[in-house]
This record gives C-alpha cells, sequence and structure tokens, in this order.
C-alpha cells in the first residue's frame, strides 16, 4: 500500500516561494518504473498538471510550460520523498496542491496514488 | 496540448440507474493511455479506470471504461448513493498531461 504525505505551509505571500514536500511510504522514490507528479485544483483551472520528476538511470524532470521558468521538483533519496518548489507566486497560484504517484506495474497496468492535497492560498 | 472535453457538465439521476460519461480528445490518445477518476468533496482523486477500460484495483465491476482514438467512456450501472461525485477524464498519452473539466453526478 503506497501512501503519500503532503507537506508544508498553506499561506504564502505575493512573490515569495512556494515549497510543498511529498513523503513516500511503500515505494521508493528510485523506482525505475514509477514517476512523481504536481497537480493543482482550482476553480479557475480544474486539475493542472504543473510537472514530474522520475528515474530511469539517471534522474528526469518534465515541466509544464506555464511554469517552466518558476518550477522546480527535486527528488530526496535519502528521505523518500519529493518536493515542489514554485517561485514569485501570484495570487493566482492559489490552489489545492496535490502530489500524485504514477505508472506501470510489471503486468502493463496503470497506477495513481494521490497525496492528501494541500490548499495554498497566495496572500499578503 | 491534448485538450479532453468531457460531457454533460451535470447529471442528475436517482440510486440504481445507469449513466454513461463522455471524453472526447482533441487528438488521438495513443496507447489508449486514458483514466477516470472520481473525486468527492475535500478528497483527491481516486483512480477507477486506467488505460482506458482496466479497473483499479479495489474498484467494483459496475464502473466499466471503453474507447478508443479520440472517444472514451465510462459507465456506471445501478448508481449506489456513495458513486454521486464528480467524474473526470485524464490522457497520460502526451505531456502535458491534460485532465477534462469534470461530470457531476448528483442526485435527482
Amino acid at each position: 500500500q503506497v501512501q503519500l504525505q503532503q507537506s508544508g505551509p498553506g499561506l504564502v505571500k505575493p512573490s515569495q516561494t512556494l515549497s510543498l514536500t511529498c513523503a513516500i511510504s511503500g515505494d521508493s522514490v528510485s523506482n525505475n518504473r514509477a514517476a512523481w507528479n504536481w497537480i493543482r485544483q482550482s476553480p479557475s483551472r480544474g486539475l493542472e498538471w504543473l510537472g514530474r520528476t522520475y528515474y530511469r538511470s539517471n534522474w528526469y524532470n518534465d515541466y509544464a510550460v506555464s511554469v517552466r521558468s518558476r518550477i522546480t521538483i527535486n527528488p530526496d533519496t535519502s528521505k523518500n520523498q519529493f518536493s515542489l518548489q514554485l517561485n514569485s507566486v501570484i495570487p493566482d497560484d492559489t490552489a489545492v496542491y496535490y502530489c500524485l504517484r504514477d505508472g506501470h506495474d510489471y503486468s502493463n497496468y496503470f497506477f495513481a496514488d494521490w497525496g492528501q492535497g494541500t490548499l495554498v492560498t497566495v496572500s499578503s | 496540448e491534448i485538450v479532453l472535453t468531457q460531457s454533460p457538465g451535470t447529471l442528475s439521476l436517482s440510486p440504481g440507474e445507469s449513466v454513461t460519461l463522455s471524453c472526447r480528445a482533441s487528438q488521438s490518445v495513443i496507447n489508449k493511455y486514458l483514466a477516470w477518476y472520481q473525486q468527492k468533496p475535500g478528497q483527491a482523486p481516486r483512480l477507477l479506470i486506467g488505460g482506458a477500460s482496466s479497473r483499479a484495483t479495489g474498484i467494483p465491476d459496475r464502473f466499466s471504461g471503453s474507447g478508443s482514438g479520440t472517444d472514451f467512456t465510462l459507465t456506471i450501472s445501478r448508481l449506489e448513493p456513495e458513486d454521486f461525485a464528480v467524474y473526470y477524464c485524464h490522457q497520460y498519452a502526451a505531456l502535458p498531461y491534460t485532465f477534462g473539466q469534470g461530470t457531476k453526478l448528483e442526485i435527482k
């Protein structure tokens, strides 16, 4: 049973950095069949994929164009977790942020496990 | 970017009825990499279906998915009270991953 536990502040001031962490139990962040994503959800944007990190002999990242200049997703193998940093936030970045593990198992079935979500409000 | 359009936006139904939800993609979803999620208020989405038609672990067989290319459906047979929620389709065939805007099932 894989569980993802999110942590981080729920209030961030405009122009500052949003930082969230997703701690993994039941799997390894270095699993070469999984990817570790960040998604956000807001009434105006719906569900929006932000980016991912994954290990396939090397570490790779992919980011959404909309946030590419401001986002960093990093794995932390020593703590078996991964993180999201979003710089220079604006009120429109206010959303519920989710971490998500997805991939295909050895039978090629798709799997997806979500964190509990963190409401992040950007406000002074 | 693959745009997913779900229809209808809202459905009012009674327990025991059956329903089919639609998800149309702006371009072909390769390998049928299309998933369906259920989301209840205050909760994260829960995976129901992956690969367009494969039920996730623990999902009752009253949930079934089908489709290929640009047209996909989720059918729920014999609605139970706990099935009233919002349903999203999601394509993971091409970056950026995208989601539909959701279909809300409400109790009539």
